[in-house]
């Protein structure tokens, strides 16, 4: 199984800042990466998929880049809303897996 | 608009069954994959199983399989996930999501709101 390793686990940040979330894959995954939003009680919400392509109507503000084992999630202003918890899935083979989870609260 | 809403889930003691359903609107269900997702309580996300537009390939997390069987009725719109021999780590709050349209699964664009399912005596 391929694992996934987000880093930081949690991270304090204020409104305004700029912040990078990383996710390392245990062997390589092409562009094969997605990553997602998740607020307490919601369903999770993609904002990036194929490693660096914005969902539609998700805010130019989030921004992926990578390929092959590691990965970025870059918040380029962080906006009140932001603070959630942030998912990466692979989905270069079976069984699909999700990082651990990085949880962005407010500093 | 595209809508997915979970249904079925409950309280089933270990070892019980339970059925989950997810109807699917706004969309050609038939066209796309679709997935079950869940995440036990304060717990990060983990894939259960995929299955194929037409339902001739289905994938499952090792922790489920021959317990979970993923399914479709594309005339109905839904989706359905058969769970048998559950145990207390099977309790967790459970998501469709959909996937793509190609021959692979790719990132899961919609997701329902959960049910959840609580395994306990």
């Amino acid at each position: 199984d391929i694992q996934l390793t987000q880093s930081p686990s949690f991270l304090s940040a204020s409104v305004g800042d700029r912040v990078t979330i990383t996710c390392r894959a245990s062997q390589g995954i092409s562009s094969y990466l997605a990553w997602y939003q998740q607020k307490p009680g919601k369903a999770p919400k993609l904002l990036i998929y194929a490693a660096s392509t914005l969902q539609s109507g998700v805010p130019s503000r989030f921004s992926g880049s990578g390929s092959g084992t590691e990965f970025t999630l870059t918040i380029s202003s962080l906006q009140p809303e932001d603070f959630a918890t942030y998912y990466c899935q692979q989905l270069n083979s079976y069984p699909i897996t999700f990082g651990q989870g990085t949880r962005l609260e407010i500093k | 608009e595209v809508q997915l809403v979970e249904s079925g889930g409950g309280l089933v003691q270990p070892g019980g069954s339970l059925r989950l359903s997810c109807a699917a609107s706004g969309f050609t269900f038939s066209s796309y994959w679709m997935s079950w997702v869940r995440q036990a309580p304060g717990k990060g996300l983990e894939w259960v199983a995929n299955i194929k537009q037409d339902g001739s390939e289905k994938y499952y997390v090792d922790s489920v399989k021959g317990r979970f069987t993923i399914s479709r009725d594309n005339a109905k719109n839904s989706l359905y996930l058969q769970m048998n021999s559950l145990r207390a780590e099977d309790t967790a709050v459970y998501y469709c999501a959909r996937g793509g349209r190609g021959i692979a699964a790719v990132h899961f664009d919609y997701w329902g709101q959960g049910t959840l399912v609580t395994v306990s005596s």
